[in-house]
């Protein structure tokens, strides 16, 4: 079964309205959690590494004042795009790793089908 | 950089046959490398994962393989099924901490029954 749950799976927003997506790991804890953003047709591209307890690190050329991260415990983080526009429609996908013994595995959500109209 | 490339683009094979999924990267220095199915509109779900000092792993039909010093991962599926079809992922991971995901454009298999 799924590790990682993302929610929701789809979200319709009017433009410069805000949304907010979670990220739930499931049967584990996650210091750390992940958000990528994917085109049509194209790979996942890293955006941001969410942080239990502290700032989120940002890949160059994300906003991070338009894509607030929050990992307010070890199973949740979330995303919220803020003032949204259509441009900032995509597919969102959040991941988090597991350990087990000196192996780390990333597991991923089923991804969040954002429409900016 | 790391970069990572896969060929082909795409894939068209009817039910049955053998294929081989192709992954390249251009930095060797990689913790692990990982393959992943991607349905439409899905997210990701993790195939088979290789360790840095490992070269293959199986998993049912699935075979990976691993050459890291030429920066090569072949990801060979027997036996195909039309419920293959699916977009394939490598990605390759360079430190064992944070996620650091280097992600290849992936392989659209349709397998016709």
């Amino acid at each position: 079964g799924a590790v990682v749950s993302q929610h929701p799976s789809r979200v319709i927003c009017k433009s410069g309205t805000s949304v907010k997506i979670e990220c739930r790991s499931l049967d584990f804890q996650a210091t750390t959690m992940f958000w990528y953003r994917q085109f049509p047709k194209q790979s996942l591209m890293l955006m941001a590494t969410s942080n239990e307890g502290s700032k989120a690190t940002y890949e160059q050329g994300v906003e991070k004042d338009k894509f607030l991260i929050n990992h307010a415990s070890l199973t949740l983080s979330t995303l919220t795009v803020t003032s949204a526009h259509p441009e900032d429609s995509s597919f969102y996908i959040c991941s988090a790793t597991r350990s087990t013994g000196q192996n780390t595995e990333a597991f991923f959500g089923q991804g969040t089908r954002l429409t900016v109209v | 950089k790391q970069e990572v490339t896969q060929i082909p683009a795409a894939l068209s094979v009817p039910e049955g046959e053998n294929l081989v999924l192709n992954c390249s990267f251009t930095d060797s220095a990689i913790y692990n490398l990982q393959w992943f199915r991607q349905d439409p509109g899905k997210g990701l779900t993790s195939l088979l994962l290789i360790q840095s000092s490992q070269r293959e792993q199986t998993s049912g039909r699935l075979n990976a393989s691993l050459d890291k010093s030429s920066g090569r991962s072949t990801l060979y599926i027997a036996a195909s099924q039309p419920g293959d079809s699916a977009t394939y992922l490598c990605a390759v991971r360079r430190q064992n901490y944070g996620q650091n995901f280097v992600f290849g454009p992936g392989t659209r298999l349709s397998v016709l029954p």
